[in-house]
C-alpha cells in the first residue's frame, strides 16, 4: 500500500536554528498538508498546499514557517528560527481529492525537539 | 472558532467488551467527518469518512454513525481485542481546502 514518507523521524535542534522537515507524499495525490501535535494537545492544522501554492494556513503558520514542493515529489516544511514552543510531532499528509474522499494518508511524523 | 470534542479521553476495557466513544462537532456548515486510528509510533490510519446525516459505516468489528443535525458521531467497537488498543481521533473536514479540525482523541486500552 502506498505510504507517505517523512524524514527525519526525530530531530533535535538548538533554539534559533533553521530546520527543514521532509515529506514524500503519495505520487498521485493532489493536496498536501502539515499538521503538528504538541505533547498532550490536539493535532492542529498548519498549512494546506494545492497546485503548487498554499491554499490555507493557520495562525500558527507565521513568517517563520514556509513550505515548498521543489521537485514535484518532496514536500518540505521549513522553520527559519526555531523556538522552544515549536517542539512537537509534525505530520505530513496527502489526499487525492477533498475531504469527502477516502481520508488522508499520514506520514509517521517527525518529532522535533528544540533545546 | 470551530471546536471538536471527544469523550471519554481514555477508556480501559477487558478483552471481549464492546465499547463506544463520542465525537461532537459544529452542526452548521457540515462537510465531512473523519475517524482515524492511531497506534503509538505509527501514522494515523483512516477508518471512515462520513458525509451524510444518518450514515453508518462498518469495517470488521468497528462501526460508526453520524448525526449532522445535532453534531455528533459515535464509534463502536464490538468484542474489543488487545490489538484495538490505540488512540481514536475524529476530525471535522472543511470543504474548501481539505483542512481537518481534530478532537483530542480517545485512548483505548484493551486488557487481555
Amino acid at each position: 500500500e502506498p505510504e507517505v514518507t517523512q524524514t527525519p523521524s526525530h530531530q533535535v535542534t538548538q533554539m534559533g536554528q533553521e530546520v527543514i522537515l521532509r515529506c514524500v507524499p503519495i505520487s498521485n495525490h493532489l493536496y498536501f498538508y502539515w499538521y503538528r501535535q504538541i505533547l498532550g494537545q490536539k493535532v492542529e492544522f498548519l498549512v494546506s498546499f494545492y497546485n503548487n501554492e498554499i491554499s490555507e494556513k493557520s495562525e500558527i503558520f507565521d513568517d517563520q514557517f514556509s513550505v515548498e514542493r521543489p521537485d514535484g515529489s518532496n514536500f518540505t516544511l521549513k522553520i527559519r528560527s526555531t523556538k522552544l514552543e515549536d517542539s512537537a510531532m509534525y505530520f505530513c499528509a496527502s489526499i487525492v481529492i477533498g475531504t469527502r474522499g477516502s481520508g488522508y494518508t499520514f506520514g509517521s511524523g517527525t518529532r522535533l525537539t528544540v533545546v | 472558532i470551530l471546536n471538536v470534542e471527544q469523550s471519554p479521553q481514555s477508556l480501559h476495557v477487558q478483552e471481549g467488551d464492546s465499547t463506544n466513544f463520542t465525537c461532537s462537532f459544529p452542526s452548521s456548515n457540515f462537510y465531512a467527518l473523519h475517524w482515524y486510528r492511531w497506534e503509538t509510533a505509527k501514522s494515523p490510519e483512516a477508518l471512515f469518512v462520513m458525509t451524510l446525516n444518518g450514515d453508518e459505516k462498518k469495517k470488521g468489528r468497528i462501526s460508526a454513525t453520524l448525526n449532522t443535525k445535532e453534531g455528533y458521531s459515535y464509534l463502536y467497537i464490538k468484542g474489543s481485542q488487545p490489538e484495538d488498543s490505540a488512540t481514536y481521533l475524529c476530525a471535522f473536514g472543511s470543504g474548501n481546502t481539505g483542512k481537518l479540525i481534530f478532537g483530542q482523541g480517545t485512548t483505548l486500552q484493551v486488557k487481555p
